[in-house]
């Protein structure tokens, strides 16, 4: 059975950082990529950022290029995003999701099972 | 970016119903477009994938058509359990874009 658990999530001041983990099991961690979908409270999905299953490729929203950073340890079966220069906009529950597509390069935006959340508050 | 535009964004049924749901793309996608069911407090969940493919262990009351630029999503006997809000995805270009939801509440 996949299972994907979030962790990290918590109040943090705007200009301030946290990061996210994701652990993940009941599938070949590394042959899949894998991504983060945040959901601002009361509002509709949105895709932040993915990464291939080997690492070697990443993908961003332009809403946090240059602020978050993707990353996964195969080793672990563990998913993170490090958020920096927090915003008041950046307040959601943030999903991890599994990518279907199970080559170690490839990235498919299709996301066949999630994670509970984690949430984030960014407020002074 | 890829607008989506769902529709409607609340829908009245009655348990037994048959109801559809709109997703129209701003540009034409082929058929790489999902659907998700999401209940209050939980994560979204894989409805169709590839637009008309059902993931593995979702009733066949539900149901996914289209191509290009217009989608349906089909619920064909609403059961109680399908009382959520619904989204669709396109997984066609970055950056990968979801409905705004679509509301099915109990008339």
């Amino acid at each position: 059975e996949v299972q994907l658990l979030e962790s990290g999530g918590g109040l943090e001041q705007p200009g301030g950082s946290l990061r996210l983990s994701c652990a993940a099991s009941g599938f070949t961690f590394s042959s899949y990529a894998m991504s983060w979908v945040r959901q601002a409270p009361g509002k509709g999905l949105e895709w932040v950022s993915g990464i291939s299953g080997s690492g070697a490729s990443t993908y961003y929203a332009d809403s946090v290029k240059g602020r978050f950073t993707i990353s996964r340890d195969n080793s672990k079966n563990t998913l993170y995003l490090q958020m920096n220069s927090l915003r008041a906009e950046d307040t959601a529950a943030y999903y991890c999701a599994k990518d279907s597509c199970s080559s170690g390069s490839c990235y498919s935006g299709n996301f066949d099972y999630w994670g509970q959340g984690a949430l984030v508050t960014v407020s002074s | 970016a890829i607008w989506m535009t769902q529709s409607p964004s609340l829908l009245s049924a009655s348990t037994g119903d048959r109801v559809n749901i709109s997703c129209r793309m701003s540009q034409g996608i082929s058929n790489y477009l999902a659907w998700f069911q999401q209940k209050p407090g939980k994560a979204p969940e894989l409805l169709i994938y590839a637009a008309s493919t059902l993931q593995s262990g979702v009733p066949s009351r539900f149901s996914g058509s289209g191509s290009g630029t217009g989608f349906t999503l089909t619920i064909s006997c609403l059961q109680s359990e399908d009382f959520a809000t619904y989204y669709c995805q396109q997984y066609y270009a970055f950056p990968y874009t979801f409905g705004q939801g679509t509301k099915l509440e109990i008339k």
